[in-house]
């Protein structure tokens, strides 16, 4: 079965450094999106992502983030400057346009700021 | 504002008993609606989803929800506990469809079964 990845799975970096998640989307999906769990809350909404352009973002989404599918099969969220409010799980989600409704979401990429 | 809300951040249940996790949302327009699960350490896996049609819907895991309109709620219930449901449940919500929709998610509620 077809299934969203994400690497790497932890990621630890110093504060105010650049990091890169990673995801491949499942193939034939078209619509991408970011989420992130601080630890202990709630998976919350940061941004998505279709025909090469965001869609949507959430207030979370500041200048620091950026997203981008650089080949027709990876789809990384980039954070400039890492704090450590940063720190989080970060899930991406994929969804066909088909099948509308379905978000398909990875194992998640845990990131510690230091 | 449209909302999520999952009342018990907590549920314990023995093993064999009925399984109940409240979701209720506010929407000004009925929503999508969807229970998702997070075992420790992964991530979520969709259980079931609401999204026109029959309000009673079935999911994996022998779980399954009602959409009840006047209620604004979509719980999610389970006739017989197992061990292996121990885990984290998440109601979400979204509010457009036929776009990049996002999800919106409840604050989760973590079900313990015990022995």
């Amino acid at each position: 079965e077809p299934e969203v990845t994400q690497t790497p799975s932890h990621q630890v970096t110093q504060m105010g450094q650049e990091v890169i998640l990673r995801c491949v989307p499942i193939s034939n999906h078209l619509y991408f999106y970011w989420y992130r769990q601080i630890l202990g809350q709630k998976v919350e909404f940061l941004v998505s992502f279709y025909n090469n352009e965001i869609s949507e973002k959430s207030e979370i989404f500041d200048d620091q983030f950026s997203v981008e599918r650089p080949d027709g099969s990876n789809f990384t969220l980039k954070i400039r400057s890492t704090k450590l409010e940063d720190s989080a799980m970060y899930f991406c989600a994929s969804k066909s346009e088909r099948v509308s409704y379905e978000q398909y979401f990875g194992p998640g990429t845990r990131l510690t700021v230091t | 504002a449209q909302s999520v809300t999952q009342l018990g951040s907590h549920v314990s249940v023995s093993e064999g008993a009925l399984v109940l996790l409240r979701c209720n949302y506010s929407s000004s327009v009925p929503p999508y609606l969807f229970w998702y699960v997070q075992y420790p350490n992964q991530g979520l896996q969709l259980l079931l989803k609401y999204t026109t049609g029959a309000t009673l819907v079935k999911g994996i895991n022998g779980f399954e929800a009602e959409f009840k309109k006047s209620e604004t709620s979509f719980h999610l219930t389970k006739p017989s506990a197992h061990m292996s449901d121990a885990a984290e449940y998440f109601c979400a919500v979204s509010f457009r469809t036929g776009t990049a929709s996002k999800l919106t998610f409840g604050t989760g509620t973590r079900l313990q079964v015990t022995l």
